[in-house]
């Protein structure tokens, strides 16, 4: 199985709501890293984590490096918040940086 | 201004043909990579270079040959073009192999005829 199962693949938000998304690993992870791809094909890097949280203003992200698992939550989510979101994980023992599938976010007014 | 240039934008080939995408990356950083993104598959990993040497290599076919004429250049020479090898290829570099941030190019959009 993949390395990286990244869910949902897809979600619809309306403007001011919140969720999360998610990815669950199958071995173990030394980092894991989010990115969001824009309608333009961009990827930009929301976070790195080790372990433990990051915030960064209306986003923030955990990762359990016991449990196998990241999250991405997305606070009072805004119209250009839509894209796709990828997590990426760094397994122990070998440095090749592998993504997830993706969460193609789309936020309507 | 961007920090990791891809060269050409788009790039039109046809069957048979060689095509070589360009990457140069302006952050100061050792390690470089290229990942490949199709409809049919998420970002897929295919090479690693750290100071210009090659890490890893995941990619099945020897008709993809990255090159590195310097720290930061890394190009990607693909020969005998298939109409399969269409996809966007993504650049990226990070200030070590392990534990670090990535940084993507903007991509270079392959359309193989």
């Amino acid at each position: 199985g993949d390395q990286v199962e990244q869910s949902p693949s897809a979600l619809s938000l309306h403007e001011g709501t919140s969720s999360a998304l998610r990815c669950n690993f199958t071995t173990t992870t030394r980092s894991v890293q989010w990115f969001r791809q824009n309608s333009r094909g961009s990827l930009i890097n929301l976070f790195y984590l080790a372990s433990g949280t990051k915030e960064n203003g209306r986003l923030k992200s955990a990762f359990d490096s016991k449990e196998l698992y990241s999250t991405l939550h997305i606070r009072d989510a805004q119209l250009e918040d839509s894209g796709t979101y990828f997590c990426a994980a760094e397994a122990g023992g070998n440095e090749k940086i592998t993504f997830g599938a993706g969460t193609k976010l789309t936020i309507k007014p | 201004d961007p920090k990791i240039i891809q060269k050409p934008k788009y790039l039109v080939a046809v069957t048979g043909s060689e095509k070589i995408l360009i990457c140069e990356q302006y952050l100061g950083h050792n390690a470089m990579y290229w990942y490949r993104q199709s409809a049919k598959k998420p970002l897929e990993f295919m090479f690693s270079y750290s100071y210009q040497k090659l890490m890893d290599n995941q990619t099945a076919s020897s008709r993809f040959q990255p090159q590195s004429s310097k720290k930061n250049h890394l190009d990607l020479q693909i020969t005998a073009l298939k109409p399969d090898d269409s996809a966007t290829y993504f650049c990226a570099s990070s200030q070590g192999l392990s534990q670090n941030t990535l940084y993507f190019g903007a991509g270079t959009r392959l359309s193989v005829l």
